[in-house]
């Protein structure tokens, strides 16, 4: 079954925590991105990554580290640096390039304690 | 700061009528557009991309596009309650690489 797993689907974070989002896919993709969405807002991008061990910071990358050393898997920690990190976190893959059609997982809702 | 814009809604229909969502942005090197549907509490999932100036259509969904104008839209015919959700507009622009920035979204009511 093809498609984009993030683990885990609920997450909660205590003070000075520092927490990692889980996002593989199987379908073969290069490029692999993670979006911030608060309540009644669009997605914003924390990170992204078009090619295993090269990522670029997105527009709210401050409290957040990512790596990519397996092209199926691009996981997401988020930082005690991160003050404010309850969201709803989604990771997105593509074949990337110009057209950059984007498939999402099902999102990891994360909470503080 | 390169912007898509759509209006926030709700915008609310009867069943079976034309629903009209629009975006505009600024990136005049775009060349590539999507419309995500976003139901409550779910990921975004893919409804239609367009690259051409003009119309493409797909079942019940058209999207529009002009680039002259940078404008997008997504028209849905005999909208159904099941199509109730927030509609992202999100748009392809190239900075170190590609990417794609979103709009905060249009949520459509379907009144039965």
């Amino acid at each position: 079954d093809g498609g984009i797993t993030q683990s885990p689907k609920y997450l909660f974070r205590k003070e000075g925590q520092n927490v990692t989002l889980s996002c593989e896919q199987n379908l073969n993709h290069d490029a692999m991105y993670w979006y911030r969405q608060d309540p009644g807002q669009g997605l914003r991008l924390i990170y992204y990554s078009q090619i295993v061990n090269d990522f670029q910071k997105g527009d709210i990358a401050e409290g957040y580290s990512v790596s990519r050393e397996k092209k199926e898997s691009f996981p997401l920690t988020v930082t005690s640096a991160q003050k404010n990190p309850t969201a709803f976190y989604l990771c997105a893959s593509s074949i990337g390039g110009a057209s950059n059609i984007q498939y999402f997982g099902a999102g990891t809702r994360l909470s503080v304690l | 700061q390169k912007e898509v814009e759509q209006n926030s809604g709700p915008l609310s229909v009867p069943e079976g009528a034309i629903a009209s969502l629009n975006c505009t942005y600024s990136d005049r090197g775009s060349q590539s557009f999507f419309w995500y549907r976003q139901y409550s509490g779910k990921s975004p999932e893919l409804i239609m991309f367009i690259y051409s100036n003009g119309d493409k259509e797909d079942g019940r969904f058209t999207a529009q596009l002009n680039k002259a104008s940078q404008y997008v839209s997504l028209l849905i015919r005999d909208s159904q309650p099941s199509d109730s959700a927030t509609y992202l507009c999100a748009v392809n622009i190239r900075d170190s690489s590609y990417k794609l920035i979103f709009g905060s979204g249009t949520r459509l009511l379907v009144r039965p």
